[in-house]
């Protein structure tokens, strides 16, 4: 498996601001992917983010409002930007890792809330 | 297109109870399957998985089998404990070959009462 941190753990956000989600990973991996859980629902993809290209982005969501950077193997940013309500949720970040039985490994999550 | 769909909650149980957790998958193809669990405050984690029909994933006590005739991918546990007390969620690999994109069902809280 693989340890993975997100920063931050939660934060209260005011609307119309942005706030970026690191995620940091303790190896190298090259698919890394952006969930969001709004409250008492289930995950959605957000995006894929993989090292040396653009993120792609799922159907509903777009890059101006959640830019991502994968700047390593290890390390990728989520954006979540110009905040509303509506934005609350729990965001995820997973890796998928071939090494441990082809499987992905979420972290903790960033819990936002937005007033 | 791909969708999985889970007993609806929430499940209330007495400690050392039998628990059952539905999930049956769309079948387009033969997906990997998951169950996740997600305690009160933290993240998901990996419960259990199976990559293929017949195959039974375990761990902690709990149990799914991997059903291709009845595309399902049911979640047992033969006695649980109040820690046991989560959201369980259900998972498929979005196509065969494409197992890094999950989806998800809508989860099922369960609650454990000594």
């Amino acid at each position: 498996s693989a340890v993975i941190s997100q920063k931050p753990s939660r934060d209260i956000c005011q609307r119309g601001t942005s706030l970026t989600i690191q995620c940091q990973v303790d190896s190298q991996v090259t698919m890394m992917f952006w969930y969001r859980q709004q409250p008492g629902q289930s995950l959605t993809l957000i995006a894929t983010a993989n090292q040396g290209s653009e993120a792609t982005y799922e159907s509903g969501f777009v890059i101006d409002k959640f830019p991502i950077s994968r700047p390593n193997l290890t390390f990728s940013t989520l954006t979540v930007s110009n905040m509303s309500p509506e934005d609350s949720s729990i965001y995820l970040c997973s890796v998928y890792l071939t090494d441990s039985g082809n499987t992905i490994y979420f972290g903790e999550g960033s819990w936002l809330t937005v007033v | 297109g791909d969708s999985v769909t889970q007993m609806e909650g929430p499940v209330t149980l007495s400690e050392e109870a039998f628990l059952t957790i539905n999930c049956t998958y769309t079948a387009t193809g033969y997906p990997s399957l998951f169950w996740y669990v997600q305690y009160p405050g933290e993240g998901l984690q990996l419960l259990l998985k199976a990559t293929k029909a017949d195959d039974k994933g375990s761990n902690k006590g709990f149990e799914a089998t991997y059903r291709k005739e009845t595309t399902s991918f049911h979640l047992e546990k033969g006695s649980v404990q109040v820690s046991d007390s989560a959201v369980y969620f259900c998972a498929r690999g979005t196509s065969p070959g494409s197992n890094y994109k999950l989806t998800f069902g809508k989860g099922t809280l369960l609650t454990v009462n000594p």
